[in-house]
């Protein structure tokens, strides 16, 4: 009964390290996506993958990659962080097609100093 | 291009009144429409959704939306407001290539006794 699953929950970088922001869902969902969150500015789309196999930029996807591992994993890497990518980054997995809706992990809270 | 608008950033209201968020959209194409619920610290949670179906779509916890297509509005109404309503709304429509949803920055509701 996981549902979707992040980890880390909490992380404070340095400013130019680098970190990767893992998830999985055990749903046999065919998308996942990441969004970042930040006040006053609702949820933006970071990188979104339809398919295990696939991947596309969002709206914000600079200074980001990301990983579909296989269809239960997809990891959001930093590759130099700056504190701009201070944020709570969240991570949703969906059957596919936007019309059924989304299930969201319960978030990252990136701090970088 | 697809967008979502909330009106109101803030709401209060108090116990046993009725709860009215805002949520206006544009659409290119016959929109897919749902909302969310995020309470502090947690991932967000799916409390309804409009698919072309029935108008007014009720979801969990007594909500219910009414999509109307002349006002291109789907407002999230629940007739008495209870305090563990208290959280975050956001509402979001499906983008136009049907890969991902854009949601509206947010409506925080508080609830007074």
């Amino acid at each position: 009964n996981a549902g979707v699953t992040q980890t880390p929950k909490f992380q404070v970088l340095k400013t130019g390290q680098s970190m990767t922001l893992q998830c999985a869902q055990d749903m046999n969902h065919n998308s996942m996506y990441w969004y970042r969150q930040d006040p006053g500015m609702g949820l933006r789309l970071i990188y979104y993958s339809a398919s295990e196999g696939t991947t596309d930029k969002g709206e914000v996807p600079n200074g980001y990659n990301v990983s579909r591992l296989n269809k239960r994993e997809f990891s959001l890497r930093l590759e130099s962080a700056a504190p701009s990518q201070t944020s709570v980054y969240f991570c949703a997995s969906s059957p596919g097609q936007g019309i059924y809706g989304y299930t969201f992990g319960s978030g990252t809270r990136l701090t970088v100093v | 291009a697809q967008s979502v608008t909330q009106l109101g950033s803030h709401v209060s209201v108090s116990e046993g009144a009725l709860v009215l968020l805002r949520c206006n959209y544009s659409s290119s194409v016959p929109p897919y429409l749902f909302w969310y619920v995020q309470y502090p610290n947690q991932g967000l949670q799916l409390l309804l959704k409009y698919t072309s179906a029935a108008t007014l779509v009720k979801g969990i916890n007594g909500f219910e939306a009414e999509f109307k297509k002349s006002e291109t509005s789907f407002h999230l109404t629940k007739p008495s407001a209870h305090m563990s309503d208290a959280a975050e709304y956001f509402c979001a429509v499906r983008d136009q290539a049907g890969t991902a949803l854009i949601f509206g920055k947010g409506t925080t509701l508080s609830v007074s006794s």
